[in-house]
């Protein structure tokens, strides 16, 4: 079955610590994966999806095949971080595509 | 950017009222989506809708809930009688493609049901 697991409800980190979300996926096909990110009830924005291999606002995320992972990875932390974050598969079933969210993990960065 | 609009941003009702929700998406969009996201819950896909039909739907969208793109340019959500459990924030959203691409989301309107 497709699943996302975000294992981690709340991570809370110091400013300027590293931060790393863990998102691992499910999957039979070939997926792209996102992360999503969501400021004090505003819209979900993309922050990131594997295929671009980019790095955004300092994050960075890695789509690991063998381990099915997609972690989301910062080096140094900061206030404007904090929000929540959601990782995302886009995959084909039954001839469409759709997205499936993982739990979202709640990033509190600390003074 | 472009970027897709919701309406209402915030609506309160009584149980068993209707609702309509309405969503415009990106203008060169073809495929749209509702999401909804139960208070301290996860995002859940509702329905996808793709050329004035209905593409997927999630065993969430029941026969209380339908969706109709009436004009070109809008893209509703109607819930004909709401319960109690239907209060939660409804995003909207919308992709160029069903091949991976990226998907938008609107603001969301967050539902109310008293």
């Amino acid at each position: 079955a497709q699943r996302v697991t975000q294992p981690e409800k709340l991570l809370s980190v110091f400013k300027g610590a590293p931060v790393e979300l863990k998102c691992n996926y499910s999957y039979s096909g070939s997926p792209e994966l996102f992360w999503y990110v969501q400021y004090s009830r505003q819209r979900l924005q993309l922050l990131l999806r594997h295929i671009s291999r980019e790095s955004i606002k300092g994050f960075t995320a890695d789509l690991n095949k063998g381990e099915t992972s997609f972690h989301l990875k910062k080096p140094f932390a900061q206030e404007e971080d904090s929000a929540m974050y959601y990782c995302a598969l886009s995959g084909k079933e039954s001839g469409t595509y759709k997205y499936i969210f993982g739990t979202g993990t709640r990033l509190k960065v600390l003074a | 950017e472009p970027e897709v609009t919701q309406t209402p941003s915030h609506q309160v009702t009584q149980m068993g009222q209707e609702v309509i929700l309405r969503c415009v998406p990106i203008s060169n969009h073809l495929y749209f989506y509702w999401y909804r996201q139960i208070l301290g819950q996860k995002v859940e896909f509702l329905v996808s809708f793709y050329n004035n039909e209905i593409s997927e739907k999630s065993e969430i969208f029941d026969d209380q809930f339908s969706v109709e793109r009436p004009d070109g340019s809008n893209f509703t959500l109607k819930i004909r009688s709401t319960k109690l459990e239907d209060s939660a924030m409804y995003f909207c959203a919308s992709s160029d493609s069903f091949s991976g691409n990226t998907i938008y989301f609107g603001e969301g309107s967050w539902l109310t049901v008293v």
